[in-house]
């Protein structure tokens, strides 16, 4: 069973860093691409960022040279540094899948739970 | 980076109505528009992929439909569990973009 979960959120003061984490199961995360997206409360879903099975990272431009998606094959686990937090990243982030498929791709086919991050003095 | 427009913000509609919910883009998706329902406190779920193609297990009162940069998700015969929001995202270019989301709330 696939299975996504993340950690690491919590509190922050602006200027601050924080790790996220996003722990498979059921897969391996060197085999497909992983994003993350958040939500800002009361808000719509954003796209962040991916990483592509041969390390090619994208990002948002909000978040560009603030923060960066990494994995641990030997983990199974994904990672969201992030830093130079605002005050506007706070969010529920969620990591998630982007399954390839023929000659397309279906985009985040299984979610995490989220993990909630408060950027605030 | 291309703009994602989604309308209604909200809309009003009883059980059993066809509704529909639109997505404009402001410059050709070549078609990699997906379509997802979030309810309160949970994950958003994918729904439609690929400008209509129905994800694996998504009841079949859902079906998307457009092309290049205007396309619409509806609901046939609306049920209660369909009540929840849902957003339109182009995944043709990066950034990939959401649309502002539409609440499909009980008339």
């Amino acid at each position: 069973e696939v299975q996504l979960v993340e950690s690491g959120g919590g509190l922050v003061q602006p200027g601050g860093s924080l790790r996220l984490s996003c722990a498979a199961s059921g897969f391996t995360v060197s085999s497909i691409y992983m994003s993350w997206l958040r939500q800002a409360p009361e808000r719509g879903l954003e796209w962040v960022s991916i990483i592509y099975t041969g390390g090619n990272t994208y990002y948002t431009d909000s978040v560009k040279g603030r923060f960066t998606i990494s994995r641990d094959n030997s983990k199974n686990t994904i990672y969201l540094q992030m830093n130079s937090l605002r005050v506007e990243d706070t969010a529920v982030y969620y990591c998630a899948r982007v399954a390839v498929y023929g000659d397309g791709w279906k985009p985040f086919d299984y979610w995490g739970q989220g993990t909630l991050v408060t950027v605030s003095s | 980076d291309i703009q994602m427009t989604q309308s209604p913000s909200t809309l009003s509609a009883s059980v059993g109505d066809r509704v529909s919910i639109t997505c404009r883009a402001s410059q050709s998706t070549n078609n990699w528009l997906a379509w997802f329902q979030q309810k309160p406190g949970t994950a958003p779920k994918v729904l439609i992929y690929k400008a209509s193609g129905l994800e694996s297990g998504v009841p079949s009162r859902f079906s998307g439909s457009g092309s290049e940069t205007e396309f619409t998700l509806t609901i046939n015969s609306l049920q209660p569990d369909d009540f929840a929001t849902y957003y339109c995202l182009q995944y043709s270019i990066y950034p990939w973009a959401f649309g502002q989301g539409t609440k499909v709330e009980i008339k």
